[in-house]
């Protein structure tokens, strides 16, 4: 079936560095939702896109939607410690069906 | 108090047995949902649950059953357990409206078949 493919897999950096996951679909996407899952936590919901070119800013994190709506980016700049975990992209579809990305795994080395 | 709630948080059984485990959101959602994560951290959507129905049940061994008493509380259950269950299970909730639809996950329950 349809698929969001998310990379890298992992990404490992230096304090400071920047950040930076991507989702691609071959299909357009509805929408596209971002969620970050710490260490032994659960996902929690960061931020849903749903307009072409769309593009949201949480303080150090800037989230992109593509115009073709077929890919969506998370980036962070000057990554911290506390950045670190599983970021994940997903699409809401059939009002009650989720698609989630395999996750990207940070790690920040201070 | 916790939004979405699951127990127990942690679970070690042994193969052939069978476990439930619980959920209960205070949310006021109407839909809510089983994921399962394994160790590569993939999440993949089990089951979800609208006004009691069920509305996805993707190709998962008909040894999960999920049961919704009332729309504030799913759980699920599992007969004979097998060594490959063994993953980290995610209760969600979300009031689905068209094009929005953010899950609210639960703690997790760390499940380990010996």
């Amino acid at each position: 079936g349809q698929q969001v493919m998310q990379i890298p897999q992992y990404q490992h950096v230096q304090e400071g560095e920047d950040f930076t996951t991507y989702c691609n679909s071959s299909t357009t996407l509805s929408n596209i939702q971002w969620y970050k899952q710490r260490p032994g936590g659960h996902p929690v919901f960061l931020i849903q896109l749903v307009k072409s070119g769309e593009v949201k800013k949480q303080k150090r994190l800037t989230f992109q939607f593509g115009e073709a709506k077929k890919n969506s980016s998370l980036h962070i700049t000057a990554t911290q410690t506390t950045d670190v975990g599983t970021y994940f992209c997903a699409e809401s579809y059939n009002n009650n069906d989720m698609r989630f990305g395999a996750g990207t795994r940070l790690t920040v080395k201070p | 108090d916790t939004a979405v709630s699951q127990t127990p948080k942690y679970l070690v059984t042994q193969m052939g047995n069978d476990k439930s485990i619980k959920c209960e959101q205070n949310l006021g959602h109407d839909t809510m949902y089983w994921y399962k994560q394994d160790s590569k951290k993939f999440l993949k959507i089990m089951f979800s649950y609208n006004n009691k129905e069920l509305i996805i049940n993707e190709t998962v061994p008909n040894r999960f059953s999920p049961k919704s008493p009332d729309k504030a509380h799913l759980n699920l259950h599992i007969n004979s357990l097998e060594l490959g269950d063994s993953a980290v299970y995610f209760c969600a909730s979300s009031q689905a409206q068209a094009g929005y639809n953010i899950q609210y996950f639960g703690a997790g329950t760390r499940l380990s078949v010996l």
